[in-house]
């Protein structure tokens, strides 16, 4: 079995601050994704990589940037917080595009 | 584009009261669906997939039936626990290779002793 670790778990940032989330994977899987969870809105694609150095945009990518710094780590930065971003962030991995694990979350709050 | 839909945004029932979640899709392929449940202060994990090859999924006592004809993939449970509670979601995945899962809204079950 393996993990997927996300840190922090609880984020404050300040509205107009650029904010960095991290995700680890020890399944040693190919790809990974950034998914933002908000109340009755299920799962929104962010961003997803699916071998170390490639990007892609999900439907959600505005407002966001990531970076596949190695085959078990994927980051998210919020370029500049908004307050409607309070929400909780999950990073995924998969063998392919087959099933999804996830971590966690790291639930983001802008004062 | 596709879509789920979950109408349901909360259900709560007794234990040992039968569970009816529904799943409506919509997408011009037959695609993967599939339910993930989150469970609380955890990520979504999978509970079950079915493709077209096989119609009906089943896992831990919960089990859903692809029906093409009225597009619908609903959760269903014949006797729930309190251990249940969670948040389900229903997803689709509109192609074999495709990374983008399309997920419901998700519906929160809570379960009462």
């Amino acid at each position: 079995g393996g993990i997927i670790t996300q840190t922090p778990k609880f984020l404050i940032g300040q509205e107009g601050q650029k904010l960095t989330l991290k995700c680890q994977q020890n399944f040693n899987h190919d790809t990974m994704y950034w998914y933002r969870q908000d109340s009755g809105k299920g799962l929104r694609l962010i961003y997803y990589s699916i071998t170390e150095n490639d990007l892609q945009k999900g439907d959600l990518s505005e407002g966001y940037d990531a970076s596949r710094e190695k085959k078990s780590s994927f980051s998210l930065t919020v370029t500049s917080a908004q307050k409607n971003e309070m929400a909780v962030f999950l990073c995924a991995s998969s063998i392919g595009a087959e099933t999804l694990y996830f971590g966690s979350g790291t639930r983001l709050t802008v004062l | 584009g596709d879509s789920v839909t979950q109408k349901q945004g909360q259900v709560t029932l007794s234990e040992d009261d039968f569970l009816f979640i529904n799943c409506t899709y919509s997408t011009t392929t037959y695609p993967t669906l599939l339910w993930y449940v989150q469970y609380p202060g955890q990520g979504p994990q999978l509970l079950l997939k079915v493709t077209t090859a096989n119609n009906k999924g089943i896992s831990r006592g919960f089990e859903a039936t692809y029906d093409k004809g009225t597009t619908s993939f609903h959760l269903q449970k014949a006797s729930v626990q309190e251990s249940d509670s969670a948040v389900y979601f229903c997803a689709l995945v509109d192609r074999p290779g495709n990374y983008k899962y399309v997920f419901g809204a998700g519906t929160r079950l809570k379960v009462i002793a």
